[in-house]
């Protein structure tokens, strides 16, 4: 039973398409996320949604676009793709604030990989 | 700005050796410490710290945290091959959502 899952795990697309990645939680949680991963494995928080209200948008281009229909799902919508946006993203779900009696805290999905050529 | 470090940056031993991973960070508003391990895919929860001085054990894992130094230890005793990962810290931010500041990673190889 996947508790984080994230469709594609593998996404290679040309410059300037348009592209989503998907993502959905069967773990309860109130709040979602979107973290990239750079080459270095620098993961950094790109957005965060609490029942489907957007809480975190940190300085990220507007050409990424995230959307919540609901509180399990947040997907990822990513126009104009350039060469630097080829990264690791990763959803996650928690409760928020994290708290330690669910003794995961914060659940990540297996990542998509996106390349850019 | 809230930052978050960590050392080494990557470390080799040999298998049974005892490793310290440290990580050390600067925030305006603490609210807990996590470490993740990252293998080859997403991270896996190992501990979530948010008192000092409490030593929280997990088989052959142990970390702690003091909150007045600002940093969080992570041992790894008699290594195996299978410890071979990044290790990641994290600081959760109090009213910030869950938001999570990581360090860079220690990248662990245990050779046999």
């Amino acid at each position: 039973d996947t508790a984080v899952s994230q469709t594609p795990k593998y996404l290679v697309t040309q410059m300037g398409n348009d592209k989503s990645i998907k993502c959905e939680q069967n773990l309860g949680h109130d709040t979602m996320y979107w973290y990239k991963q750079d080459s270095k494995k620098f993961l950094k928080i790109m957005f965060s949604y609490n029942n489907k209200e957007l809480i975190i948008n940190e300085t990220v281009p507007n050409r990424f676009s995230p959307k919540s229909p609901d509180k399990a799902h947040l997907n990822l919508h990513i126009n104009s793709l350039e060469l630097g946006d080829s990264a690791v993203y990763f959803c996650a779900s928690s409760l928020a604030p994290v708290r330690v009696g669910q003794g995961y805290g914060y659940t990540f999905g297996s990542g998509t990989r996106l390349t850019v050529v | 700005e809230d930052k978050v470090v960590q050392s080494p940056l990557s470390l080799v031993v040999h298998e049974g050796d005892t490793v310290t991973l440290n990580c050390s960070y600067e925030v305006t508003n603490f609210r807990s410490l996590l470490w993740y391990k990252q293998e080859k895919k997403a991270p896996t929860f190992l501990f979530m710290l948010t008192s000092s001085g409490i030593e929280k054990k997990s088989g052959r894992l142990s970390s702690i945290l003091d909150k007045k130094e600002l940093f969080s230890i992570l041992n790894i005793t008699a290594t195996q091959t299978g410890d071979s990962a990044v290790y990641l810290c994290a600081v959760e931010i109090y009213n910030q959502g869950g938001k999570l500041i990581f360090g860079q990673g220690t990248e662990l190889s245990v050779k046999p």
